[in-house]
């Protein structure tokens, strides 16, 4: 089956920096990523939908100046909090489509401390 | 609105009996339906999925699924649960060309 790596699996990092979370399709092209956040014991909340080439879709309640969102390549998004606080410590999970199947990162543990 | 329904924040069930995790749908056209997993700190894994055809979809590990549209159900079952069929399952569906929306999750216990 398709492949979809996310990196890193988990980081921790200190209060105000920057995270890059990257999402890769290995062996196909999407032009299409979705970013969700999970947190402890409950469903996916889908963040933003990237596309390549332009800018991300953002769900309702979604800081896009907080939450920035890069899709440069047909096999490669990236999301990056900025400025990151200890709210924002959850898990987030990324998404590549093809066809009408979705296959899904290993997941990003972030800690904000 | 699309929504997903799991009715069920936790099943419990003894190794090797069948279990069943339930997951009703509302939706307006045909539903694209979907069942994933996911064990502690990793993504979703694809189960099975039903997109037209046969009501009763079988999928990875054993799993299968039986669309009924009256009911507008997709229940995941196993005839006979592993411990390692412990882990938290989804169900989702997609309504035409949008983003899929996921239940709830039902966590599943399966006690040796």
């Amino acid at each position: 089956g398709a492949v979809v790596s996310q990196h890193p699996s988990r980081v921790i990092c200190k209060s105000g920096t920057s995270v890059k979370i990257e999402c890769r399709s290995l062996d196909f092209q999407a032009t299409t990523m979705f970013w969700y956040r999970q947190f402890p014991k409950q469903s996916l909340m889908l963040m933003a939908t990237s596309n390549e080439g332009s800018k991300a879709t953002y769900e309702q309640g979604v800081e896009k100046d907080k939450f920035l969102i890069n899709h440069a390549s047909l096999t490669l998004s990236t999301l990056t909090v900025t400025s990151a606080h200890p709210e924002d410590s959850s898990f987030y999970i990324c998404s590549a489509e093809r066809g009408a199947e979705a296959f899904f990162g290993q997941g990003t543990r972030l800690t904000v401390v | 609105a699309q929504s997903v329904a799991q009715p069920e924040d936790q099943v419990n069930v003894a190794e090797g009996n069948p279990l069943t995790v339930k997951c009703t749908y509302s939706v307006s056209g045909n539903p694209y339906l979907f069942w994933y997993v996911q064990y502690p700190n990793r993504g979703l894994q694809f189960l099975l999925k039903y997109i037209t055809g046969d009501n009763l979809v079988k999928g990875s590990y054993g799993f299968e699924a039986e669309f009924n549209k009256s009911q507008t159900s997709f229940h995941l079952k196993k005839p006979s649960a592993l411990v390692s069929d412990s882990a938290l399952y989804f169900c989702a569906v997609r309504p035409g060309n949008t983003p899929l929306v996921f239940g709830k999750g039902t966590r599943l216990s399966v006690i040796a």
